[in-house]
This record gives structure tokens, sequence and C-alpha cells, in this order.
């Protein structure tokens, strides 16, 4: 079936630390997000890819970094410069250009210690 | 730019009464309009969606959205609340002309009462 693939599920860090949050996607879907998650502030855009070797920030990118050289992947670093790194992180593609139906993976929870 | 407004982050709602979750959007040009449901540490998948045809949307598992251009408003309705239905909702905006971006807003959490 298809459909996006995030890993790890959760992961800990310690602070200074970079960490890769993987997406993977076989929906052969051009765009791809990422989002993060805080309780009570709904979802905020941190990075999307239209295409390959191409992406944008979006509206909270500081501390974070992106790579799109694959069409079926986008993996995001969490660097040690992301002040309020401890949150849940989603990866999401569109279905066609412009459409909004945005299909989601499950999330990986990072927790910083 | 485009944006969602929903209140009350958390809905108490008996069990078998109607389900109610409001969203008021801004949008400068013809919006698409969304809901999504996030169930307890998982991804969203989609409700429904408004693109510009028929006002009232019908959606998955009994819910359905009425897009009102004089009120900017697109609420989120079901008749009979089940158990089931206890996740957060999150209603979103695009702009019809494109940008590839959804707005989303902040979300309500329902809570299903037996």
């Amino acid at each position: 079936d298809g459909g996006i693939t995030q890993s790890p599920k959760y992961l800990f860090r310690k602070e200074g630390q970079n960490v890769t949050l993987s997406c993977e996607q076989n929906l052969n879907h051009d765009a791809m997000y990422w989002y993060r998650q805080d309780p009570g502030q709904g979802l905020r855009l941190i990075y999307y890819s239209q295409i390959v070797n191409d992406f944008q920030k979006g509206d909270i990118a500081e501390g974070y970094s992106v790579s799109r050289e694959k069409k079926e992947s986008f993996p995001l670093t969490v660097t040690s410069a992301q002040k309020n790194p401890t949150a849940f992180y989603l990866c999401a593609s569109m279905k066609g250009m412009n459409t909004g139906e945005l299909f989601f993976g499950e999330g990986s929870r990072l927790t910083v210690l | 730019a485009q944006s969602v407004t929903q209140l009350g982050s958390h809905v108490s709602v008996s069990e078998g009464a109607l389900v109610l979750l409001r969203c008021n959007y801004s949008s400068s040009v013809p919006p698409y309009l969304f809901w999504y449901v996030q169930y307890p540490n998982q991804g969203l998948q989609l409700l429904l969606k408004y693109t510009s045809a028929a006002t009232l949307v019908k959606g998955i598992n009994g819910f359905e959205a009425e897009f009102k251009k004089s009120e900017t408003s697109f609420h989120l309705t079901k008749p009979s609340a089940h158990m089931s239905d206890a996740a957060e909702y999150f209603c979103a905006v695009s702009a019809y002309y494109g940008n590839n971006r959804l707005a989303f807003g902040k979300g309500n959490q329902v809570v299903v009462i037996p």
C-alpha cells in the first residue's frame, strides 16, 4: 500500500546534538512538507518542497534544515540552533498540484533531554 | 495570506448529541477549505474538503460542513456523536489560485461523554 513512512517514531536527544528525521513516500507525489505540532498551537509549517532539488522555508524554519535529492525522500534535520526542539513532527505530501489534499505520516516525537 | 480561526480548544459533547465545530477563514482570494482529523499519536487524515463546487460538503464518518461566503465560515457538524469521534479536528485553508500551502487552525480536541 502507498503511504508515508516516518522514522524514528520516538527520539531522544541531548542538548547540542543535531538529529535527522526521515520521511519517505511511495505515493509519487511531487510536493512534500514538514510540520511541527505543539499542544494548543496547531500545525506550523517548517519547510516544504514542490519539486526535487528545490525547497522553501515555511513559517518557522530557523534551526531546521532539509534536502530533497530524491522525489521519494524529504529528511529534516533539527540542529542545535533550534531553541526549543521538543515537539511532534509531521511529514506530509500533497496529491496533485494545489489540491490541498495532504497525506500524513504517523509522526516523530522528539524529546530533548 | 490565508488564515483560519477555530474557537474553543476543547469541546465536550454527549454521546448521541450534535457535534458542532466552528471555523472562520480569512482569504484574499477564493479559498479551498478542509477539515482534518487526528487520532492520538497519529498523523492527520482528510475528513472533507470544499473546492468551489457544492457548498454543503459531505465527508467520512457522517461529518459534513457548509461553506458560507457571507459569513466566511466552514463549520463542521455531525448529527449524533459516537465515542469513536473523540479526536482532534483541524480546519485548514489554501488559496484557490495556489501556492501549494495550507494554513491550519489551532484545532479542537473533542471529548465524547458516554
